[in-house]
């Protein structure tokens, strides 16, 4: 099946920090992606829904200047946390598809733990 | 967004079937039903998707009401492997074609 890569799988970082994350999909092109987080024991969250060379769509209550989305490339998806701080610390996950609609499957990475100082 | 109803926690016994509901009276006429599952600290896992008619593949089957307001995921054989956080998620035009995870059922599989 498609494969989707997050990049790095986990990281600790000190608190006012920036961060980046990166979502590859590998044997596909992802016209779309979608970035999640999840805190301990609670279900994902969508964050934002990226589509190649658009500007991000976020849902309401995540800051759009804190959590920076970059989906340059039909392979590549990035997360940045912009000055971190400890109640940033979650679990981010990405998922991407390549066909729009509600047909089709996604396809998740395998999540990046942040840890903030 | 149209919401799902599952129940929180299910237990089963290796190698029986499974039968995981999911309730979705709200549901649109243009929604997908998907499921997914998560095992821990794993991002998670497509399982199988419908529309209207009933749907299998390796991994299982999804049974649909005739009229859409639930379904049923049925794993065929439990294994240990099979334990995990199961997601029954509508996916349609209304959540711009994302996925929003509610709390989904927690399977306990148990030798």
């Amino acid at each position: 099946g498609a494969v989707v890569s997050q990049h790095p799988s986990w990281v600790i970082c000190k608190s006012g920090t920036s961060v980046k994350i990166e979502c590859r999909s590998l044997d596909f092109q992802a016209t779309t992606m979608f970035w999640y987080r999840q805190f301990p024991k609670q279900s994902l969250m969508l964050m934002a829904t990226s589509n190649e060379g658009s500007k991000a769509t976020y849902e309401q209550g995540v800051e759009k200047d804190k959590f920076l989305i970059n989906h340059a490339s039909l392979t590549l998806s990035t997360l940045t946390v912009t000055s971190a701080h400890p109640e940033d610390s979650s679990f981010y996950i990405c998922s991407a598809t390549t066909s729009g609609g509600a047909n089709g499957e996604l396809f998740f990475g395998e999540g990046s733990r942040l840890t903030v100082l | 967004d149209a919401k799902t109803t599952q129940p929180n926690s299910m237990e089963s016994n290796e190698e029986e079937p499974v039968h995981l509901p999911c309730n979705h009276s709200t549901i649109s006429g243009t929604d997908y039903i998907h499921w997914y599952r998560q095992l821990p600290s794993q991002g998670p896992e497509y399982v199988i998707h419908g529309l209207t008619s009933n749907v299998n593949n390796r991994m299982a089957s999804l049974a649909i009401a005739e009229d859409r307001k639930s379904s049923t995921l049925i794993l065929h054989r439990a294994t240990l492997r099979d334990a995990a956080v199961y997601y029954c998620i509508l996916r349609g035009s209304n959540s711009g074609y994302a996925l929003n995870f509610g709390k989904g059922t927690s399977l306990l599989v148990t030798p």
